[in-house]
């Protein structure tokens, strides 16, 4: 079945920065685009932007285009979220989900990785 | 950005109810829509997407509707594993947007 296992907890200082990974598997991995999205605490969702494992196309939110990389790792099915510049902003459950190509709806879900960034 | 609104915020209801949830786009986005589905500290589940078309193993008690920029989640009638909230998403236009969220509690 499909699953995306993220990568645990983090707890960073103001300023530094943090990777996310986000490990599929029970799918063909290079043929589904894989987003990621946050959740403030008691917030709702906000999307961050979104690669392609096929050819590395990435498309970024604007708000995070200069402090946000998304990489990924064919040879361990994996998808990695890097955040730059941490502020307490940046407090949230960084989610991974399927899809999120332009007119490519989520299926999936990952479970989530709380990161909390002390100032 | 495209602004997606929910209405009601909350509402209270029983089990056997039929449960609606509007939500409305700030520009034409087509069918582009998903509803998704969120219990407390746990990941969000995707229900619907196509505005009307259910995702794999969900439950046809769940139904979504689109008229024009507006679009709705039905739950015909509502069981106990139900109560959560729920959001709509577009994703016709980059950046994806969500909803602010409908939260169903037990009347």
């Amino acid at each position: 079945q499909v699953q995306l296992m993220q990568s645990g907890v983090e707890v960073k200082n103001a300023g530094a920065s943090v990777k996310v990974s986000c490990k599929a598997s029970g799918y063909t991995f290079t043929s589904y685009g894989v987003s990621w999205v946050r959740q403030a605490p008691g917030q709702g969702f906000e999307w961050m932007g979104w690669i392609a494992p096929y050819n590395g196309n990435t498309e970024y939110a604007q708000k995070f285009q200069d402090r946000v990389k998304m990489s990924i790792d064919t040879a361990t099915d994996t998808v990695d979220l890097e955040v730059r510049g941490l502020t307490s902003g940046d407090t949230a459950v960084y989610y991974c989900a399927r899809g999120g190509a332009r007119y490519d709806s989520f299926d999936y879900w990952g479970q989530g990785t709380l990161v909390t960034v002390s100032s | 950005d495209i602004q997606m609104t929910q209405s009601p915020p909350s509402l209270s209801a029983s089990i056997g109810d039929r449960v609606t949830i509007a939500c409305r786009a700030s520009h034409v986005i087509s069918n582009y829509v998903a509803w998704i589905q969120q219990k407390p500290g746990k990941a969000p589940k995707s229900l619907i997407y196509a505005a009307s078309r259910l995702q794999s193993g969900v439950p046809s008690r769940f139904s979504g509707l689109r008229s024009g920029t507006d679009f709705n989640l039905t739950i015909s009638s509502l069981q106990p594993e139900d109560f959560a909230t729920y959001y709509c998403q577009q994703y016709h236009t980059y950046p994806f947007t969500f909803g602010p969220g409908t939260k169903v509690d037990i009347k």
